[in-house]
């Protein structure tokens, strides 16, 4: 069983601060997204990526998938208070089609 | 607009009932639509796997009997939670696709189920 472990679980910064989150597995993705959910909603995809070394860029947010295809991280620039959520990595594998696997989640808060 | 919906957005009932929650695909016929749980301040645990006109896949652990899915046609699949108890109270919440390569997935807005 593939597991997802992300890090931090919970992180509280204040409004301009920059971070990382990390989402690590123990075996080789397909394809890796990243989703933000806000509470009482469902996720809402940020990102896809599909290719080893990969970086993409959706306005503050920056993307990076591992060489490998193992692990992945999301920066944010400049956070705002708007980016408060929980945000989650999903991973699919080799022969699983599009079955997800959801990482444990990262819980961020922006403060003023 | 939306591409998922779900019915009903949340629902309260008695210990020893069953609750049906709707997902609709509104944009695509979905070949496979699947169904998640997620309990406060969790991530989403993959319940089933749901494709059209068969019988759904379930994860280990995930009681069939219990968690009944039907995927009657390519834009509606229910989920129903028989003889519910307090410990099933969670955020249900399915998503669709079309399982074309690199297709992903789309998620409805959840519905929150809260056994008494």
């Amino acid at each position: 069983t593939q597991l997802l472990e992300q890090s931090p679980q919970f992180l509280s910064i204040q409004e301009g601060e920059n971070l990382t989150v990390y989402c690590n597995s123990s075996s080789v993705f397909s394809s890796l997204q990243w989703y933000r959910q806000e509470p009482g909603e469902g996720p809402v995809l940020l990102v896809t990526v599909v290719t080893g070394g990969e970086v993409k860029k959706l306005k503050r947010l920056t993307f990076q998938f591992g060489d490998a295809r193992k692990d992945s991280s999301l920066h944010i620039t400049a956070a705002q208070t708007g980016d408060t959520g929980l945000y989650l990595c999903a991973g699919t594998y080799t022969g699983t089609a599009s079955k997800l696997t959801f990482g444990t989640g990262t819980r961020l808060q922006v403060t003023l | 607009g939306a591409v998922v919906s779900q019915h009903p957005s949340w629902v309260i009932c008695k210990s020893g009932t069953s609750v049906k929650i709707e997902c609709r695909s509104l944009d695509f016929q979905a070949t496979t639509m699947f169904w998640y749980r997620q309990f406060p301040k969790q991530s989403l645990m993959l319940m089933a796997t749901s494709n059209e006109g068969s019988k759904a896949t379930y994860e280990q652990g995930v009681e069939k009997d219990k968690f009944l899915i039907n995927h009657a046609s390519l834009t509606l699949s229910t989920l129903t939670v028989t003889s519910a108890h307090p410990e099933d109270s969670s955020f249900y919440i399915c998503s669709v696709t079309r399982l074309v390569r690199g297709e992903t997935q789309y998620f409805g807005p959840g519905t929150r189920l809260l056994v008494l």
